[in-house]
């Protein structure tokens, strides 16, 4: 089973300022099949960035991905209050699916 | 896209339940899914999938044994059948579309979940 750690667990930034997430993996994910998830609360999980890069329909472009074998960031160029939530990257590359602990983006 | 589960419940520890997922808006029987819970406060775990035509089946180990995936692409609905449940499985339980017909793969699109507590 692959595991996947993110780091930091808390980021506290203000809205405006650039937001770097990463998420490590234990073992090198097949073919870069890692995506990302954002969740509000009382929400259900919702697809940012599929294939390490590609960013899912509708997605706006201050969110990128990047990152490849066992290392993978998500960056939000310039945070809208909106974007204040979880994120937690899943690789699907091999049986099981996994995710990461969760990165909590809080406003400062 | 609309995924709608229901089925959830408060249930005895050893007893069992079955969840439902209730699709529409595009080709059912063309896509994997999967069921995927989140006990309170905690982060995303999958639970299980199924291929396209239901002929491939996968099971985290946390469940193997006491789970059963399946579905009816007649009626598009997805079902999670549960037995010799625990507290651990405690969870909001999601039905999440594959992006494929293929297990594994990411999921583009969620339910909101219905919720499971196991306890005496």
């Amino acid at each position: 089973e692959i595991v996947l750690t993110q780091s930091p667990g808390t980021l506290s930034l203000s809205p405006g300022e650039r937001a770097t997430l990463s998420c490590r993996a234990s073992q090198s994910v097949s073919s870069n099949s890692l995506a990302w998830n954002q969740q509000k609360p009382g929400q259900a999980p919702r697809l940012l960035i599929s294939g390490a890069s590609s960013r899912a329909t509708g997605i706006p472009d201050r969110f990128s991905g990047s990152g490849s074998g066992t290392d993978f960031t998500l960056i939000i160029s310039r945070l809208e209050p909106e974007d204040f939530a979880v994120y937690y990257c899943q690789q699907y590359g091999s049986s099981p699916i996994t995710f990461g602990q969760g990165t909590r983006l809080e406003i400062k | 896209v609309q995924l709608l589960e229901s089925g959830g419940d408060l249930v005895q520890p050893g007893g069992s339940l079955r969840l439902s997922c209730a699709v529409s808006g595009f080709t059912f029987s063309s896509y994997a899914m999967s069921w995927v819970r989140q006990a309170p406060g905690k982060g995303l775990e999958w639970v299980s999938a199924i291929t396209g035509r239901g002929g491939g089946t996968y099971y985290a180990d946390s469940v193997k044994g006491r789970f059963t995936i399946s579905r009816d692409n007649s009626k598009n609905t997805l079902y999670l059948q549960m037995n010799s449940l625990r507290a651990e499985d405690t969870a909001l339980y999601y039905c999440a579309k594959a992006a494929n017909w293929a297990f594994p793969d990411y999921f583009d699109y969620w339910g909101q979940g219905t919720l499971v507590t196991v306890s005496s």
